[in-house]
């Protein structure tokens, strides 16, 4: 089992709309999550993070987190061609030194005109 | 700049040669890691730095591969002779603390012929 876990997509969704991004993790220990946006050929680009359970938003961005489900999903409402990336969760390794993030796959994000 | 700063961006060499990938992170931060995106792969951790010690070396994948930090700022990514399966991009991330958001620079793309 991989220690963080994403659907890879693509997730197609119409202008407007709002778009769900999944994630889940399997270290309990982990205590600090991150979203991530990455366009092609770019570095990645911190959007959220969240460490507590619970939702948190900023503008169009809602971060949520379920610990007992070991769980955080990222919502983007009033989808733009903009957001269309690819969006990697990242989740710290609760073990040895400085927390260093172990990423997701990523899920690419199309949102359609 | 006020964000992380790396070069070069581009670097293309023969197999065998030693390169070095250069990191400066946001001035004020204490935590600077190193990570690299492999085609198709995701993101992997290769090293931690806090201050200038390197608490966390775990993701180094070889001997071939060192890094140092000096003054708390600037650090050096070194590979000795190089091979193909090294060609990647190599990210450089720094946050305020252990457990804060970690930002990226724009990536050394590393190309071994």
């Amino acid at each position: 089992q991989k220690e963080v876990e994403q659907n890879s997509g693509p997730l197609s969704v119409p202008e407007g709309a709002i778009a769900s991004l999944n994630c889940t993790y399997s270290d309990r220990g982990s205590q600090s999550f991150f979203w991530y946006r990455q366009y092609s050929g770019k570095s990645p680009e911190l959007i959220m993070f969240i460490y507590s359970n619970g939702d948190k938003e900023d503008g169009r961005f809602t971060a949520q987190l379920n610990k007992a489900s070991q769980y955080v999903s990222l919502l983007i409402r009033d989808s733009q061609p903009s957001d269309s990336a690819t969006y990697l969760c990242a989740v710290t390794h609760p073990g040895g030194y400085g927390n260093k993030l172990v990423f997701g796959a990523g899920t690419i994000l199309r949102v359609k005109s | 700049g006020a964000g992380v700063s790396q070069s070069p961006s581009n670097k293309v060499t023969e197999k065998g040669k030693d390169v070095e990938l250069r990191c400066d992170p946001i001035s004020g931060h204490t935590a600077l890691y190193w990570y690299r995106q492999s085609l198709g792969q995701g993101l992997e951790f290769l090293i931690y730095f806090q201050g200038n010690s390197a608490p966390d070396k775990s993701g180094l994948p070889s001997d071939r591969f060192s890094a140092e930090r000096t003054g708390g700022s600037v650090s050096t990514l070194t590979i000795q002779r190089t091979q193909q399966e090294d060609s990647a991009v190599y990210l450089c991330a720094s946050g305020q603390g252990s457990n804060q958001p970690q930002h990226f620079g724009d990536g050394t793309r590393l190309s071994i012929l």
